[in-house]
């Protein structure tokens, strides 16, 4: 059975860091291509990051793209996203996905809620 | 920047057919994807390579593609296919962006 779970959510400041994590199991991690999207409350889905099976290609979404980092720890069945410089914006439940052949999501986690706010 | 444009709302009686359309300039040379989001749930892929359907996803749901537009339809919506619809495309460059969304209502 495929499993995502988030976790690292929380409330934080903005200007500050934070983060995100992804456990995955139930199949070869480091097989697959992972995204990182988010959904702010309300509101429609937003592409975010994804990194390349073995962690050698990253690609930003221009809006967070020099504050966020993905990566991955393959030996631990891990995703990251490390989100610097945190806005008010940046406010949404963030998901990981499994992207079974170029963009073709089959497996999201449940989300991870993420709120910017002084 | 990459825009995937779609319409905020359709309705449907059920039984009766959805159509959802999905625009931008991307699809001239990438296939779309569909996901289908209910309340407080995380997205299902219910097509992708424009016409492909996952294991598991009711025949009812079918892609179809032409030029800048690609459509997913509902054919004999049911109440349980009441949900958000988002489409989601390769942007180039290992870039990908999801469409605007649409609400379905099946009443």
């Amino acid at each position: 059975q495929v499993l995502l779970e988030e976790s690292g959510g929380g409330v934080v400041q903005p200007g500050r860091s934070l983060r995100l994590s992804c456990a995955a199991s139930g199949f070869s991690f480091d097989d697959f291509v992972i995204h990182w999207v988010r959904q702010a409350p309300g509101k429609g889905l937003e592409w975010v990051a994804l990194i390349w099976h073995d962690g050698s290609k990253k690609y930003y979404a221009d809006s967070v793209k020099g504050r966020f980092i993905i990566s991955r720890d393959n030996s631990k069945n891990t995703l990251y996203l490390q989100m610097n410089t945190l806005s008010v914006e940046d406010t949404a439940f963030y998901y990981c996905a499994r992207d079974e052949d170029d963009g073709a999501i089959d497996h999201w986690g449940q989300g991870t809620l993420v709120t910017v706010s002084s | 920047s990459y825009e995937l444009t779609q319409p905020s709302s359709v309705s449907v009686s059920p039984g009766q057919t959805a159509r959802i359309t999905c625009s931008g300039d991307v699809l001239a040379k990438k296939t779309g994807r569909w996901f289908q989001q209910k309340p407080g749930q995380a997205p299902v892929l219910v097509i992708y390579r424009d016409t492909e359907r996952p294991s598991g996803i009711p025949e009812r749901f079918s892609g179809s593609s032409s030029g800048t537009t690609v459509t997913l339809t509902i054919s004999g919506a049911q109440v349980e296919d009441e949900a958000d619809y988002y489409c989601f495309s390769a942007a180039g460059n290992n870039l990908y962006v999801f469409g605007t969304g649409t609400k379905v209502t099946v009443l």
